[in-house]
């Protein structure tokens, strides 16, 4: 399985709205609405920021929203902080118990 | 609180196996999928496998079959990953993260165990 295509890095001014793309075929991203995203600060654990395309889970900020199109998927980040400021991944889940990852997103806050 | 706690970083030579362990807590072990992703040094994730850690059912993502082994004692709330015949490019961050009963997402991850394969 090849990983999921995302833009190396997307930047943004604070306060403004940021979208990350996640490309995928028709076999993971198309034919699943099981496309999470994981957001990681230098030298953590990756932790989970939206699920099952556009579920948020408790805790995490109302400025993260996720949705889907075809065989793309995409997370928006609205109001952009400081501590938004990490690397985003998407995964989807590809079928026969197995998944995949998005080549991930270096998120900069200017 | 659900808790995922690693075994400590490793060094091993080429070749050589590691195996590496995550114990879980605060929740009912035997009722949720285990999976391991690694990270390797300035990159991205890459999903490894899955465990059921109440039934032992476990899937391998095609480039580790034949070399990564996935087990579980439901005495003792742990998984273990064993990965075989070590190379330079396995030197990465690995860690479990647990799938939550009826989602496919990992909702609570371990901190991470750093293999680094070294002659």
């Amino acid at each position: 399985q090849s990983a999921l295509t995302q833009p190396a890095s997307v930047s943004g001014s604070p306060g403004q709205s940021i979208t990350i793309s996640c490309s995928g075929t028709s076999s993971d991203v198309g034919k699943y609405n099981d496309v999470s995203w994981y957001q990681q600060h230098p030298g953590k654990a990756p932790k989970l920021t939206i699920y099952a395309v556009s579920k948020r889970p408790s805790g995490v900020s109302n400025r993260f929203s996720g949705s889907k199109s075809g065989n793309t998927a995409s997370l928006t980040i609205s109001g952009l902080q400081a501590d938004d400021e990490a690397d985003y991944y998407c995964c989807s889940y590809a079928g026969s118990s197995s998944y995949v990852f998005g080549t991930g997103t270096k998120v900069t806050v200017l | 609180q659900v808790q995922l706690v690693q075994s400590g970083a490793e060094v091993k030579k080429p070749g050589a196996s590691v195996k590496v362990s995550c114990k879980a807590s605060g929740y009912t072990f035997t009722t949720y999928y285990m999976h391991w992703v690694r990270q390797a040094p300035g990159q991205g994730l890459e999903w490894v496998g899955v465990i059921n850690s109440g039934s032992g059912f476990i899937s391998y993502t095609q480039k580790f079959r034949g070399r990564v082994t996935m087990t579980r004692d439901t005495s003792t709330s742990t998984v273990y990953m064993e990965l075989s015949s070590l190379g330079s490019e396995d030197t990465a961050v690995y860690y479990c993260a647990r799938e939550p009963s009826g989602g496919r997402n990992f909702d609570y991850w371990g901190q991470g165990t750093l293999v680094t394969v070294s002659s």
